[in-house]
């Protein structure tokens, strides 16, 4: 039973340039959530999918944005890049989009310099 | 929206103690709160969650106990080892909300 897969595990972009990061959700989950996690900090919640809509949204700009596939995958894409940027962005997945229980991947480490 | 506040943010404690991690959440319709733990360079890992409808849950070394009128929850962990090491968060939803976390604790199981 395959787990939460995430891809890259590392990246490093320049400031003002796009990155893509894609998320594979554990079998038999159809809800993607994606979080950022800055240096010493909590998970912050950017946005969840399911239905292949964006079904709630954080605190974050419009640079952030997502998509899910009909596979239930994910990616998020990060416009504009900022060295604020730079943290690791984690996906979890879950059996519907009310469902307690999230698992999250490895994540991707994302540097901006 | 609900905010969740962790103490402390270190913690050191010697192989076979007790460590303590304390929360509290401000908003009445959080009703599931989980602990997650999470090593260096790895993903947060689920250890143990507690629902609105319980006061105390207890897996092996590890407990959760939740007071719903003072809107706060804690992890004890008993006998601790040092592979307990780590950072630690805790988080709350209504469950038709976002998972909101703490800012985390580093625990360190001095051998």
């Amino acid at each position: 039973d395959a787990g939460v897969t995430q891809s890259p595990t590392h990246l490093i972009k320049t400031r003002g340039q796009q990155v893509t990061l894609r998320c594979s959700p554990k079998s038999g989950h159809d809800t993607v959530s994606w979080y950022q996690q800055a240096l010493g900090q909590g998970p912050q919640f950017i946005f969840q999918y399911y239905e292949e809509e964006e079904r709630q949204r954080g605190n974050f700009p419009d640079r952030f944005s997502g998509h899910q596939f009909p596979n239930y995958s994910s990616e998020l894409n990060v416009n504009a890049l900022l060295l604020g940027d730079s943290a690791l962005y984690l996906c979890a997945s879950s059996f519907g989009p009310y469902s307690y229980e999230q698992y999250f991947g490895p994540g991707t480490r994302l540097t901006v310099t | 929206g609900e905010n969740v506040e962790q103490h402390p943010s270190t913690l050191s404690v010697q192989e076979g103690d007790s460590a303590v991690i304390k929360c509290t959440y401000s908003d009445s319709a959080s009703n599931y709160f989980p602990w997650y733990k999470q090593e260096l360079g790895k993903r947060p890992q689920l250890i143990i969650d507690i629902r609105s409808n319980v006061g105390e849950k207890k897996d092996q070394r590890i407990a959760v106990t939740l007071n719903k009128t003072a809107k706060h929850f804690s992890l004890h962990i008993t006998e601790t080892q040092p592979e307990d090491s780590a950072v630690y968060f805790c988080a709350a939803t209504s469950g038709n909300t976002p998972l909101v976390f703490g800012k985390g604790t580093r625990l360190s199981v001095i051998a």
